[in-house]
């Protein structure tokens, strides 16, 4: 099936620092999601991009939707200790009948 | 409140063993997956189901079985447990509207001895 490959696998940062990872892919995909797991708990959505280029935040994340359409990044400013978890981007592709695919999760861990 | 239910939340068992983990949503939603969680490979998918009676593979079907007689439910079923089905277990349903959110379960942690 489709791969997504995300980096870092993990990070681990000093609280206040800015903090960014990435998702590529070979394919194209029409829609970009990113969520966070926390330890324990299913992933809840953060951000979703829907156009090639968009630029969307949310608080302190803010995402994009890359122009290739093969690749999105996730940004994190100030990072602060709740922001510990694991982040996973998402890719949806009409060719693979509108089904979720998902990177292999950036583990982020954050010093007070 | 709009919410996404497995049963159970923790299940300890024996190779070949069957079992069912069952999975509920409230949200009306067509579509439906499962997904298997391990260390370093992220979120796999095991089937999914698009709506009622039509269920197909994900990337992972292998040992697994599921089925999707009503909307609102969509049960996992592990006819012969094997130690590598050692795993967390997520359950998903969305929309079939484009770009619709995903909700996830709580997860269910499977250990199979």
């Amino acid at each position: 099936g489709q791969q997504l490959n995300q980096s870092p696998q993990s990070m681990f940062i000093q609280e206040g620092e800015d903090v960014s990872m990435n998702c590529t892919s070979s394919s194209i995909f029409n829609t970009w999601l990113w969520y966070k797991q926390d330890p324990g708990e299913g992933p809840v959505l953060l951000i979703a991009l829907y156009k090639a280029g968009e630029l969307t935040s949310n608080g302190r994340l803010t995402a994009q939707f890359g122009i290739t359409r093969k690749d999105s990044f996730l940004n994190i400013s100030a990072s602060i200790p709740s922001d510990v978890g694991i982040y996973f981007c998402a890719g949806i592709s009409d060719n693979a009948g509108n089904m979720l695919t998902f990177g292999g999760g950036t583990r982020l861990m954050v010093k007070p | 409140e709009a919410q996404v239910t497995q049963n159970p939340r923790y299940l300890i068992t024996v190779t070949g063993k069957k079992l069912t983990v069952t999975c509920s949503q409230n949200m009306n939603h067509e579509y439906m997956s499962w997904y298997r969680q391990d260390p370093g490979l992220g979120l796999r998918q095991i089937y999914y189901s698009m709506n009622v009676e039509v269920t197909d593979k994900g990337d992972v079907p292998e040992g697994y079985k599921v089925s999707r007689k009503e909307k609102r439910n969509f049960p996992l079923i592990l006819e012969s447990p094997s130690p590598n089905q050692t795993s967390l277990y997520f359950c998903a349903s969305r929309s079939s509207g484009a770009g619709e959110t995903q909700y996830f379960g709580p997860g269910t942690r499977l250990l199979v001895l």
